[in-house]
């Protein structure tokens, strides 16, 4: 079955400017993970949806940072004012019920310039 | 401050032999660890876990030892293939069953040669 798909997988913007990464996580996975990797880091965790609960932000390292989940299913991470720094892979995860393993996709590398 | 420690950055291992991977972690609350194993351009994917109530997991060629009193647990691959080459991160959480994050160490990445 089809796996967790981010869109785009590469992404090259401008410092300052405004950064939209796209997750569609596996249909019927309740749980979606936001995750950066920084060039030889580990994962990061960013945000965590859980159904209709209120998102775990504790993660986003900034208020330009911001991520969304509309109807349960697709998420959009946000990055406004894009800096240097914010280069990473940023990985998006979805697991089935809470407590299973995750699921990831392939990630989107953002380069800001 | 590093909770999940992966102090090797890489391991080069001979086709056949064994590959031990080691992770450290400090957070003693911390009572399920995952191995993920990810290959170039795309995203980690879930090879092994434990609970804090055990201490050894097998699954096939992989074999997960976990030490709590010395906050260690170290994954072994039995006998290793050049497929195996990979980076591995070791990850763990508290209180699995509430869907808490998982903290991920900085990566080991092995080398199988053929």
């Amino acid at each position: 079955g089809a796996g967790v798909s981010q869109s785009p997988s590469n992404k090259v913007t401008e410092k300052g400017k405004d950064v939209e990464l796209r997750c569609d996580p596996i249909s019927g996975h309740t749980a979606l993970y936001w995750y950066r990797q920084s060039l030889g880091q580990g994962l990061e965790f960013l945000i965590y949806f859980q159904g209709n609960s209120a998102p775990d932000k504790s993660g986003l390292p900034s208020d330009r940072f911001s991520a969304e989940r509309t109807g349960g299913s697709v998420s959009t991470l946000t990055i406004q004012r894009t800096q240097q720094e914010d280069s990473a892979v940023y990985l998006c995860a979805s697991s089935l019920v809470t407590g299973s393993p995750l699921h990831f996709g392939n990630g989107t590398r953002l380069t800001v310039t | 401050d590093q909770q999940v420690k992966q102090n090797s950055p890489s391991l080069s291992v001979q086709e056949g032999r064994i590959s031990i991977l080691n992770c450290d972690y400090t957070n003693s609350m911390f009572d399920y660890f995952l191995w993920y194993k990810k290959y170039p351009a795309e995203g980690p994917t879930f090879l092994i876990s434990i609970s804090s109530i055990k201490d050894k997991n097998e699954d096939g060629r992989f074999t997960v030892f976990l030490n709590k009193s010395a906050k260690h647990l170290s994954l072994h691959i039995v006998p290793s293939q050049p497929g195996d080459s990979a980076v591995y991160f070791c990850a763990a959480t508290e209180k699995m069953e509430y869907g808490n994050k998982l903290v991920f160490g900085a990566g080991t990445i092995l080398r199988v040669k053929s």
